[in-house]
């Protein structure tokens, strides 16, 4: 099984900043299968980032992800009120699929 | 667009079976891969499994003995049931589309059960 370990695990930053969420693999993810996905309170979790880098649809530009193998890190440029929640990495290139601990982006 | 829609019982007993329902909307159940996700309150979240719309499912193996899930293709509709539960079964139950070669998108809103005499 892939352990996903998310850091930091909250990060306070205030509006119009830029956040970098990180996420490591304890193996390399298959394909490059690595997800993120935004939860905000009492809401289902929401896809951004698909296959690594590739934004879902609908997602603005703003959010922007890279990485490779083990290592893969989420960018959100320019926060706005509505990113701050808690933000998840996924894998889903080897099962069972596995989900990181989570980051909460709160508001400094 | 896909809808998901979760419906079932919001309360279970320990030692019995936990069965919930996903419908779906706005397409085929026969077009994809579906899945069921868990989160404990308060906490991160959980794979539990998918189906096909064949039926072929793949379960996470720390629920494997105690779980079935099942798809029902005249009624657009795919089920989960947990059998034997305790108290660490109480969580948050989303489904959620699979496409082939991706990840979960859409999910629904989300269900409540929890465990408790």
């Amino acid at each position: 099984e892939i352990v996903l370990t998310q850091s930091p695990g909250t990060l306070s930053l205030s509006p119009g900043e830029r956040a970098t969420l990180s996420c490591r693999a304890s193996q390399s993810v298959g394909s490059n299968y690595l997800a993120w996905f935004q939860q905000r309170p009492g809401q289902a979790p929401r896809l951004l980032i698909y296959g690594a880098s590739s934004r879902a649809t609908g997602i603005p530009d703003r959010f922007s992800a890279s990485g490779s193998g083990t290592d893969f890190t989420l960018t959100i440029n320019r926060l706005e009120p509505e990113d701050f929640a808690v933000y998840y990495c996924q894998q889903y290139g080897s099962s069972p699929y596995t989900f990181g601990q989570g980051t909460k982006l709160e508001i400094k | 667009q896909v809808q998901l829609q979760e419906s079932g019982p919001g309360l279970v007993k320990p030692s019995e079976t936990l069965s919930l329902t996903c419908t779906v909307s706005g397409g085929s159940i026969s077009s994809s891969y579906w899945s069921w996700i868990r989160q404990p309150p308060g906490k991160g979240l959980e794979w539990i499994g998918y189906i096909y719309y064949s039926g072929s499912a793949k379960y996470n193996p720390s629920l494997k003995s105690r779980l079935t899930i099942s798809v029902d293709t005249s009624k657009n509709q795919f089920s989960l049931k947990l059998t034997s539960v305790t108290a660490a079964d109480t969580a948050v139950y989303y489904c959620a589309r699979l496409p082939l070669f991706n990840t979960f998108d859409p999910w629904g809103q989300g269900t409540l059960v929890t465990v408790s005499s």
